[in-house]
């Protein structure tokens, strides 16, 4: 299993610009997480869902679109990029099971809007 | 909503020395308490985690205990080692088992 995959790795816009994340899990899990990892605040939820064609928002949703089509994949779409989107972007999913509550977390996506 | 606080923010120790990290919690209905390491450039990863109805929880040199009374929980690694050194945040779980993150302590293990 390759686990929680994010694409891109790197990316860097100008203000203004769109993009979208993609994040695909092979673990057939049913939630999905999109976070903010800032320095000195810790990860932040900015969207989450429950499930295919669900979206619900997190902490910190203002600037942010989402996307749950397929199961496996969640995309978290910047319309209008400004430089205070410059973050980390974790993406994490976990299991609809009593007891299993570990999120298992991406390798992250490092966004610099100039 | 729930809001978890980590301290310290940073923690040097020696090869050896044991290292604690403490988080408080707010909601008195949150009952997972999971806590992730983070190394430079990488995802975090959960390292160990406890439940409500657990007071303490060991695996190998890092154990977690919790005290429901006061809302707070702590992480302890015995025998520190190098790469025991990365970013290690605390979190709590909310609905739809989201996690309120604490603001992350960074441990250095020096040789």
């Amino acid at each position: 299993n390759a686990g929680v995959t994010q694409t891109p790795k790197f990316r860097v816009l100008k203000t203004g610009q769109s993009m979208t994340l993609l994040c695909a899990q092979d673990m057939n899990h049913e939630y999905m997480y999109w976070y903010r990892q800032d320095p000195g605040m810790g990860l932040r939820l900015i969207h989450y869902s429950v499930g295919e064609g669900t979206t619900a928002k997190g902490e910190v949703p203002d600037g942010y679109n989402v996307s749950r089509l397929k199961k496996q994949n969640f995309l978290l779409g910047l319309e209008s990029a400004a430089p205070s989107q410059t973050s980390v972007y974790f993406c994490a999913s976990t299991l609809l099971e009593a007891g299993r509550d570990e999120q298992f977390f991406g390798p992250g996506t490092r966004l610099t809007v100039l | 909503g729930e809001n978890v606080e980590q301290h310290p923010s940073t923690l040097s120790v020696q090869e050896g020395d044991s290292a604690v990290i403490k988080c408080t919690y707010s909601d008195s209905a949150s009952n997972y308490f999971p806590w992730y390491k983070q190394e430079l450039g990488k995802g975090p990863q959960l390292i160990i985690d406890i439940r409500s109805n657990v007071g303490e929880k060991k695996d190998q040199r890092i154990a977690v205990t919790l005290n429901k009374t006061a809302k707070h929980f702590s992480l302890h690694i015995t025998e520190t080692q190098p790469e025991d050194s990365a970013v290690y945040f605390c979190a709590a779980i909310t609905g739809f088992q989201k996690l309120v993150f604490g603001t992350g302590t960074r441990l250095l293990v020096s040789p």
